[in-house]
């Protein structure tokens, strides 16, 4: 079974609005961290967000904000006022407790219009 | 942020000759490495996990006499493609860890782009 779910192959957005990213995971551990990663078209991976399975808060880095629900196994990603600059792949992915390998999606292609 | 540099950035070399590619961790010691590949529209695949002064630790499917990894300091790890074939043309990609904790966040280098020819 598929540990990390992102369903949107692809997301075609209009710059200035925001956009979610969906991702879902699945997991027995009750320790786990999920990220969020950018990769642009040089291929460079950008970390972006982390959340960790006990933050009783959703994480927020500038721009970038971490919409979790626990009980949906959700972290999807929130993009506030899209640039053309965030056209990119974007990965999410998961470390259990009891592995410390990342867990990767598949990713989900965005591009942003102007 | 932690910053972890790969060099080469783009390897062109003939089938049958070896090819080194290093990663090296420029402001934090790197307790773990990693060395992923990456084919177009796809997500990362792991190779090897590597600890300095000790074995990488091959993914199940990955020749380990084929990808050699040396780890031999805490900023610095190596991947060495042996005897490279077209089909180990690909985006080579490692990162870099400096401790174990649930949090702890992977750092990338900026990828390896090898063509064999």
């Amino acid at each position: 079974a598929q540990k990390i779910t992102q369903t949107q192959p692809g997301m075609f957005v209009q710059e200035k609005e925001a956009v979610t990213l969906d991702c879902t995971y699945d997991t027995s551990d009750p320790s786990y961290g999920l990220f969020w990663y950018k990769q642009p078209s040089s291929g460079e991976m950008i970390f972006l967000i982390y959340q960790g399975s006990y933050d009783q808060q959703n994480a927020t880095e500038g721009r970038y904000s971490l919409n979790f629900q626990k009980a949906r196994k959700s972290a999807n990603l929130v993009i506030s006022a899209s640039q053309l600059g965030d056209s990119a792949m974007y990965f999410c992915a998961m470390r259990e407790d009891s592995n410390y390998q990342l867990i990767w999606g598949a990713g989900t292609k965005l591009i942003i219009k102007p | 942020g932690a910053v972890v540099s790969q060099h080469p950035s783009w390897v062109i070399c003939k089938s049958g000759t070896s090819v080194k590619i290093e990663c090296r961790s420029l402001d934090f010691q790197a307790t773990t490495m990693f060395w992923y590949r990456q084919f177009p529209k796809q997500s990362l695949m792991l190779m090897a996990t590597s600890n300095e002064g000790s074995k990488a630790t091959y993914e199940q499917g990955v020749e380990k006499d084929k990808f050699l990894i040396n780890h031999a300091s805490l900023t610095l790890s190596t991947l060495t493609v042996t005897s490279a074939h077209p089909e180990d043309s690909s985006f080579y990609i490692c990162s870099a860890i400096s401790g174990s904790g649930i949090g702890e966040t992977q750092y990338f280098g900026p990828g390896t782009r090898l063509l064999v020819l």
